[in-house]
């Protein structure tokens, strides 16, 4: 099993909810990542998680809350967002050496209205 | 400074030729491994194949094989016999063995959209 599985595939929201994005790995991997892409750009690192610890945080802004709730889900929680935030958010899990690859869920296309 | 450097915004194709997308990168580093990436419309991002800094032999996987050039630093991408399931964006993306708070990461080139025409 390689598969990253990612809730919801589309999401909708305006600038005053909240919501929460999902990711899933059942592959032992014990390093997490939330990337956000923007249309026609490369995928940008946003947060790492490693043995369930924050590892990385690339100056998001706090109305992106990563959690970590155990070593098979990553969870990207959402608030007061701006319709700047609206990109493909893709989460990817990996073993932590630099020779091996990252998997990546299907994504989650946001729009904030 | 950018650390991986994909020249070619956008390639076309015909049916069962085969292409070659570039893919330069800095490092000083002597661990390393560069990765190629698929990203159809879907927007999912599909790992093709793998060349670590140390592999002597290019790395091949069916129809994907990687011309590994490492002293002008180069990892480009060849796909044999294209398909029209081929189109998508390509991402060329690596991965130091210097750790930043004890982790490598992934880091990506700009991207080459490939258009495979019948």
């Amino acid at each position: 099993d390689t598969e990253v599985t990612q809730t919801p595939k589309h999401l909708v929201m305006g600038m005053t909810n909240k919501k929460s994005l999902k990711c899933e790995q059942h592959m032992g991997h014990r390093a997490m990542y939330w990337y956000k892409q923007k249309a026609k750009k490369p995928p940008e690192l946003m947060f790492v998680y490693s043995y369930e610890k924050l590892s990385i945080n690339e100056s998001v802004p706090s109305r992106f809350s990563p959690e970590c709730p155990n070593s098979s889900l990553l969870n990207l929680h959402l608030h007061a967002l701006q319709p700047e935030d609206s990109a493909l958010y893709l989460c990817a899990s990996s073993h932590g050496q630099w020779n091996t690859e990252a998997f990546f869920g299907q994504g989650t296309r946001l729009t904030v209205v | 400074a950018q650390k991986i450097t994909q020249t070619q915004p956008g390639m076309f194709v015909q049916e069962k030729e085969a292409v070659t997308l570039d893919c330069t990168y800095d490092t000083s580093d002597q661990s390393y491994g560069l990765f190629w990436y698929k990203q159809p419309s879907s927007g999912e991002m599909i790992f093709l194949i793998y060349q670590g800094s140390y592999d002597e032999q290019n790395a091949t996987e069916g129809r994907y094989s990687l011309n590994f050039q490492k002293a002008r630093k180069s990892a480009n991408l060849v796909i044999s016999a294209s398909q029209l399931g081929d189109s998508a964006m390509y991402f060329c993306a690596m991965r130091e063995g210097l750790r930043r708070s004890g982790y490598s990461t992934l880091t990506f080139g700009k991207g080459t959209m490939l258009l495979v025409s019948p």
